[in-house]
């Protein structure tokens, strides 16, 4: 499977802490998005980074792009009870096609 | 205005009945997708059409089909529905196919529960 993968699956932190989840792909991409999902609602397009790229930040997200481990990394920092939701990575591995990993499920604490 | 939007939100019917439903997106967009996300959220593209042109077809049973009028609608009709079809169902948008994927926009979803 393309599928990617997701880790941790869960996790829960204080607000103010930092999250990390990870995200792993099979094949070579082109590029990597990542996503948000509150519950109950669409997917929300966070932050794109290309293959050629390895570092990218968009507010208190940094994103990691390791294409020799076919491994990527979003980083929220300074927590907030506001970025409780799941957190989807996807690729394109074809024209017209993204594939998304299974999501990791994220709970901010007040 | 609501970017992409989806109707109905919910959708609760009985096995072998056929429904329909539509998502209509004022991005100006060329390409748009119809994805299912299952109970434990891992999503799935089923279509994408550019220009009202199908460019993806995964492997989805021939029940479900897709209409494109024009490029601003891309509707889903299921046929004889089942209860493995119970799922929420995405329509999404993106500027276009050329040089990879853009970001895409998300609908709000559409809940289909076939009782």
């Amino acid at each position: 499977s393309q599928q990617g993968e997701e880790d941790p699956q869960a996790l829960s932190i204080q607000e103010g802490e930092n999250a990390t989840m990870n995200c792993s792909y099979k094949t070579s991409i082109n590029n990597l998005q990542w996503y948000r999902q509150n519950s109950g609602r669409g997917l929300v397009h966070l932050i794109l980074i290309r293959s050629n790229e390895r570092e990218k930040h968009s507010g208190r997200l940094r994103v990691t792009l390791d294409t020799s481990k076919k491994s990527s990394s979003l980083l929220i920092t300074a927590s907030r009870a506001a970025d409780t939701a799941s957190y989807f990575c996807a690729t394109d591995h074809k024209v017209g096609k993204l594939i998304f990993g299974q999501g990791t499920t994220l709970q901010v604490k007040p | 205005d609501t970017a992409v939007s989806q109707t109905p939100k919910y959708l609760v019917t009985q096995m072998g009945n056929d429904k329909s439903i539509k998502c209509e997106q004022n991005l100006g967009h060329d390409t748009m997708y119809w994805y299912k996300q299952d109970s434990k959220k891992f999503l799935k593209i089923m279509f994408s059409y550019n220009n009202k042109e199908l460019i993806i077809n995964e492997t989805v049973p021939n029940r479900f089909s897709p209409k494109s009028p024009d490029k601003a609608h891309l509707n889903l009709h299921i046929n004889s529905l089942e209860l493995g079809d119970s799922a929420v169902y995405f329509c999404a948008s993106s500027q276009d196919l050329a040089g990879g994927i853009d970001e895409q926009f998300f609908g709000p979803g559409t809940r289909l529960t076939v009782l």
